[in-house]
């Protein structure tokens, strides 16, 4: 079974305004943690936001929210005013476990294009 | 912030030939390492876990003789692709878990991009 599913291959969003890509996931390990990256067309993986299975509240970094529902077992990335220089691929990730020395599960992206 | 470095950046080789593949963390001391392959248009793929002083550890479908991986220091480990072919051609990318004090941030290498002719 997929332990991290991402549904949506490609998104198109208008610049300025709101988007959420979906993820959902798979475990039975009660610790882990949820993790959004953005990967340009260098192929960089730049760390956009994590959420912990144990934490209360959603996690926001700037213009990132992740709307965490645990009991559904999903965890969106939500961008506010979408930007051009968004465009690139989404991937969600999984660490199951506790600590942070393990790797991570991806899922298969989203492709983000921004229009003017 | 932990830099993680890579070297190459991009490599072309021929069939048949072995390539090496750095992975360098600057500043902090990573005993695990993770090699990651991706594909085009695919997703990231854990290859194989790295452990400093130890054999790593191969994802299952992975060829432990053909994946080479030391890592022989606590910021360096080392990706040789040995008898490289056209369908080893991919993107490959290291990581390692943050230092002390660092609970969840995992640092990604900038990517090796293999292209085998």
């Amino acid at each position: 079974a997929q332990k991290i599913t991402q549904t949506q291959p490609g998104m198109f969003v208008q610049e300025k305004e709101a988007v959420t890509l979906d993820c959902t996931y798979d475990t039975s390990d009660p610790s882990y943690g949820l993790f959004w990256y953005k990967q340009p067309s260098s192929g960089e993986m730049i760390f956009l936001i994590y959420q912990g299975s144990y934490d209360q509240q959603n996690a926001t970094e700037g213009r990132y929210s992740l709307n965490f529902q645990k009991a559904r077992k999903s965890a969106n990335l939500v961008i506010s005013a979408s930007q051009l220089g968004d465009s690139a691929m989404y991937f969600c990730a999984m660490r199951e476990g506790g600590t942070g020395r393990r790797a991570l599960t991806f899922g298969s992206g989203t492709r983000l294009q921004v229009q003017p | 912030g932990a830099v993680v470095s890579q070297h190459p950046s991009w490599v072309i080789c021929k069939s048949g030939t072995s390539v090496k593949i750095e992975c360098r963390s600057l500043d902090f001391q990573a005993t695990t390492m993770f090699w990651y392959r991706q594909f085009p248009k695919q997703s990231l793929m854990l290859m194989a876990t790295s452990n400093e002083g130890s054999k790593a550890t191969y994802e299952q479908g992975v060829e432990k003789d053909k994946f080479l991986i030391n890592h022989a220091s606590l910021t360096l480990s080392t990706l040789t692709v040995t008898s490289a072919h056209p369908e080893d051609s991919s993107f490959y990318i290291c990581s390692a878990p943050g230092g002390p004090g660092v609970r969840y941030e995992q640092y990604f290498g900038p990517g090796t991009r293999l292209t085998v002719t």
